[in-house]
C-alpha cells in the first residue's frame, strides 16, 4: 500500500479554514484516500474518502489533484472541537484484506 | 443508536495472566477489526475477521487470540505471551469484509500492575 506523509502537528484560530496536506507518491490506481478524526481516548471516527477531484461532505472537503499524489483535508471555520489528530490513510479497492494500518497523524490545536 | 461497545473502559493485567477485552457491536457488519494504539503512535492492525467463524492476523498478532462464534462479537484475549500489552486497544467494523473500517468502539486502556 502507498506510503502516506503528513505534518507531525499544525496550528490554528478558531474560526479560520484549516488544510491539512497529505502525500502519497506511489498511490496506485485501485486506491483511495481517506481521512479519519481522533479524539483523545476515543477511537478514529471516518471524516471522508475520495478518488479524484473534490469531495465535500457536511464535516469536511477533500481535494484530490489530478495526479493524485497528495490530497487536502480542508475543515471550514474550525472550533475548538476540531482539535485532534488526523489520519490520511490510502485504501485499496480489492477483494483480499482491507484492514487498515494507521501512521502517527497531524495533531491539529484550534486555539480561541 | 447502532454502535460499537468496548469493555471495560480500564482493566489492568498482572504478570503472566491472560486477559480478554470484549467487543459487541448492534451494526450487523460482517467484518470487525482490533486494532493497538502506544502513546502519540498511530493504530496497528492485531487481527481482523472478515466474517463469522473466521479470523485473520494482522501487523502485531504475535501473543494475542482472538474469537468470532457470533456475527456480533469479537473478543481479544492477551496472553501472557505478550510482553509489552500496555496500550489503548480499539475495535472496530466494517458492513461488509471489503470495506475499511467505519465505525470504532471508545478503546480499552490496558496497564500492567
Amino acid at each position: 500500500l502507498a506510503k502516506t506523509t503528513q505534518p507531525i502537528s499544525m496550528d490554528s484560530y478558531e474560526g479560520q479554514e484549516v488544510n491539512i496536506t497529505c502525500s502519497h507518491n506511489n498511490i496506485a490506481t485501485n486506491d483511495y484516500i481517506t481521512w479519519y478524526q481522533q479524539f483523545p481516548s476515543q477511537g478514529p471516527r471516518f471524516i471522508i474518502q475520495g478518488y479524484k477531484t473534490k469531495v465535500t461532505n457536511e464535516v469536511a472537503s477533500l481535494f484530490i489533484p489530478a495526479d493524485r499524489k497528495s490530497s487536502t483535508l480542508s475543515l471550514p471555520r474550525v472550533s475548538l472541537s476540531d482539535t485532534a489528530v488526523y489520519y490520511c490513510l490510502v485504501v485499496r479497492r480489492d477483494t483480499g484484506r482491507r484492514a487498515l494500518t494507521f501512521g502517527s497523524g497531524t495533531r491539529l490545536q484550534v486555539q480561541p | 443508536d447502532g454502535g460499537i461497545t468496548q469493555s471495560p473502559k480500564y482493566l489492568f493485567r498482572k504478570e503472566g495472566q491472560n486477559v480478554t477485552l470484549s467487543c459487541e457491536q448492534n451494526l450487523n457488519h460482517d467484518a470487525m477489526y482490533w486494532y493497538r494504539q502506544d502513546p502519540g503512535q498511530g493504530l496497528r492492525l492485531i487481527y481482523y475477521s472478515q466474517i463469522v467463524n473466521d479470523f485473520q492476523k494482522g501487523d502485531i498478532a504475535e501473543g494475542y487470540s482472538v474469537s468470532r462464534e457470533k456475527k456480533e462479537s469479537f473478543p481479544l484475549t492477551v496472553t501472557s505471551a505478550q510482553k509489552n500489552p500496555t496500550a489503548f486497544y480499539l475495535c472496530a467494523s466494517s458492513r461488509r469484509s471489503g470495506d475499511q473500517p467505519q465505525h470504532f468502539g471508545d478503546g480499552t486502556r490496558l496497564s500492567i500492575l
